[in-house]
């Protein structure tokens, strides 16, 4: 049973370029969420992904945005990057768009901006 | 505004001592979830409470779900090497236009010297 698949691994970038960060959902679960992990801090919600629309999101600009597939895969673009968007993004995947169930994770993106 | 909050930030404790992470949130959880991280790693998920004064055992860990379902705490008795990494507690935070979001306390870093 394939869990949540996330690539790539690590990115280089540099300050006002764009990225695109890929995940695929765990076998069965419809529903994608995205967090950013600064280090030694808990990871920070970007938005959720279901039915192919942004359901829901959290307190980042309009630089970050995201789409979903039709087979639940999602992507996640940074534009315009920062040094501050330097982190780990974790790409989730539930069975709902409700947080009533335990979220599956990838292994994350370690994003540096240089 | 809404959040999860945990304490302490560090705990060092010599191998076969015990353990105890708290968790607090500012409003009344429908659930509350408990994730580790070890070094390097993603999130993982370790179980869900949900019913009012819960408790829940996995071998040597007790998680337990405070009565007005507000705070909760993860105890790990007579700690190995291998319970080493960062311990989150997760709850659904209401984002409005009824939706809740799943909101990571900032973790526990837990160190276990042999």
């Amino acid at each position: 049973d394939a869990g949540v698949t996330q690539s790539p691994t690590h990115l280089i970038k540099t300050r006002g370029q764009q990225v695109t960060l890929r995940c695929s959902p765990k076998s069965g679960h419809d529903t994608v969420s995205w967090y950013q992990q600064a280090l030694g801090q808990g990871p920070q919600f970007i938005f959720q992904y279901y039915e192919e629309e942004e359901r829901q999101r959290g307190n980042f600009p309009d630089r970050f945005s995201g789409h979903q597939f039709p087979n639940y895969s999602s992507e996640l673009n940074v534009n315009a990057l920062l040094l501050g968007d330097s982190a780990l993004y974790l790409c989730a995947s539930s069975l709902a768009p409700v947080p009533n169930y335990g979220y599956t994770f990838g292994s994350g993106t370690r994003l540096t901006v240089v | 505004g809404q959040q999860v909050m945990q304490i302490p930030q560090y705990q060092h404790v010599q191998e076969g001592e015990d353990f105890t992470t708290y968790c607090n949130s500012s409003t009344t959880l429908s659930n509350i979830q408990w994730y580790k991280q070890r070094p390097g790693g993603h999130p993982v998920f370790l179980i869900q409470l949900v019913k009012s004064g819960e408790v829940k055992k996995q071998k040597r860990l007790t998680f337990q779900f405070g009565e007005a379902k507000k705070n909760s705490s993860l105890h790990i008795t007579a700690t190995q090497t291998t319970d080493v990494g960062t311990y989150f507690c997760a709850g659904p935070l209401y984002s409005g236009a009824g939706s809740y979001q799943l909101t990571f306390g900032k973790g526990t870093k837990l160190s276990v010297i042999p």
